[in-house]
């Protein structure tokens, strides 16, 4: 079974600063990997898709890059402003086409 | 892309009763799914729901408790039976409309007293 941590499950910045979120799946065999944002009692808003024969994505200030051998994935948020507070969730679908969430780092940029 | 709304956004429910969750798609899609998201947890795939089949349940999740129907390609709905407080969550419904990105709802955050 696909286990997803994300690694640090709360994240507080001072706006500016580049943010860093982690996401490790146990199981390397899979077919993509999509970061969502979460706002608070909201639904799920897609930021990334990274392809398993992919190593990265880019979307404006957002990079995600992906080591499939190492089951890591790492989104780049540059330059964080308060509009950026939310929880980011990994979610990695395996060969079965299920995906499996991690809990979620959730991110505060202060002003 | 696909866009999802869902209805209720929102409710708070008694014990022992039961509430059912509308899902409507803008778009004909095969596959379609319910999660739900315990407060302060993840998601959790509840069951798959493809149109003129049974609904398929994961582990730990069965059908006298979450009920599913699947009428046509744009249309889904999900009851949650005889409620207890530990059924508060969030209730999203999700469309795959290719094998790659998957596309969720607004979310239905259901209250149980």
């Amino acid at each position: 079974k696909q286990e997803v941590t994300q690694i640090p499950a709360a994240l507080s910045v001072p706006e500016g600063e580049n943010l860093v979120l982690n996401c490790s799946f146990t199981d390397s065999a899979i077919y993509n990997l999509q970061w969502f944002r979460q706002d608070p009692g909201k639904g799920l808003t897609s930021l990334l898709l990274i392809q398993s024969s992919q190593r990265e994505q880019t979307s404006g200030r957002l990079n995600a890059s992906l080591d499939k051998s190492s089951g890591r994935s790492t989104l780049y948020i540059a330059a964080s402003q308060p509009g950026d507070s939310a929880t980011y969730l990994c979610a990695v679908k395996g060969v079965d086409y299920k995906l499996s969430f991690g809990a979620g780092t959730t991110v505060t940029v202060r002003a | 892309s696909a866009v999802i709304s869902q209805k209720p956004s929102r409710d708070i429910c008694q014990r022992g009763t039961s509430l059912t969750i509308q899902c409507q798609v803008d778009s004909q899609v095969t596959m379609m799914f319910w999660y739900r998201q315990q407060p302060g947890q993840s998601l959790t795939l509840i069951a798959t729901a493809n149109q003129g089949s049974e609904a398929t349940y994961e582990s730990g999740f069965v059908i006298d408790k979450f009920p599913i129907s699947r009428p046509n390609l744009t249309f889904s709905t999900l009851t949650v039976s005889n409620m207890s407080p530990e059924d508060s969550s969030i209730y999203l419904c999700s469309v795959r409309p290719s094998t790659d990105t998957q596309y969720f709802g607004p979310g239905t955050r259901l209250t149980v007293l």
